[in-house]
């Protein structure tokens, strides 16, 4: 079945160090990627997006993405995480223009001091 | 803009009960989605509407969930009768254009259902 795969469901940092959220999809065509974040208590808030182009994508908050078409894998990554980073994340696909948002179980990060 | 508003934060009610979730999207969006939350389950889409108009209901559990839209500026999800099962956060987004579905939603806080 295609589905969207975010394998780690928890992960703990240290504050400063770097960060990497893994997301696979098993579609067969290239989709649109997104990766959300959901802070406690919140709702889900748009990070970046992937349509074509660079596959290497600038967000919001100092995060990026890299779209690796051979891996079928849109991993989310930050240098330096900080404590306000402490929240869960979504990675999502949309599989054509017409079909709607499809989402990963979310992986929770923590950040530790 | 006030984003997309949801009411109540928080509702608890016994099982059988009617229980209605409301929604209000961003002044000039003209998709809604609504969306459940659990943790067996992640974030499920459970329906959408264009211009007022549902497009997609096939997320809807059962019979016992509908959704209205009675104009561009709200929009309500029903359940009736509740069941323990139901319990979730219930999230409600919108966004400016169907036809484009890569157009970024936006979630209004959620609505966290109890039902006991």
């Amino acid at each position: 079945a295609q589905s969207v795969t975010q394998p780690d469901i928890h992960i703990t940092v240290s504050e400063g160090a770097s960060l990497e959220l893994r997301c696979n999809y098993s579609y067969g065509a290239t989709p649109y990627l997104f990766w959300y974040v959901q802070s406690p208590g919140q709702g889900l808030q748009l990070l970046l997006k992937y349509f074509s182009g660079d596959t290497l994508v600038q967000g919001i908050k100092g995060f990026e993405a890299e779209f690796k078409r051979s891996q079928s894998s849109f991993n989310l990554r930050k240098p330096s995480v900080h404590w306000s980073d402490a929240a869960e994340y979504f990675c999502a696909v949309v599989v054509k223009r017409n079909t709607p948002l499809v989402f990963g179980k979310g992986t929770r990060l923590s950040v530790i001091a | 803009d006030a984003g997309v508003i949801q009411s109540p934060r928080h509702e608890v009610t016994e099982m059988g009960q009617e229980v209605t979730l409301r929604c209000k999207p961003i002044s000039g969006h003209n998709s809604l989605f609504w969306y459940r939350q659990t943790m067996m389950r992640g974030l499920e889409l459970l329906i959408y509407f264009n211009n007022n108009v549902p497009i997609d209901d096939s997320g809807m559990p059962e019979d016992r969930f509908s959704a209205k839209m009675p104009n561009a500026s709200f929009s309500t999800l029903k359940i009736q009768p509740s069941e323990p099962r139901d319990s979730a956060v219930y999230f409600c987004a919108s966004s400016t254009r169907l036809a484009l579905l890569t157009d970024t939603q936006y979630f209004g806080p959620g609505t966290r259902l109890t039902v006991l």
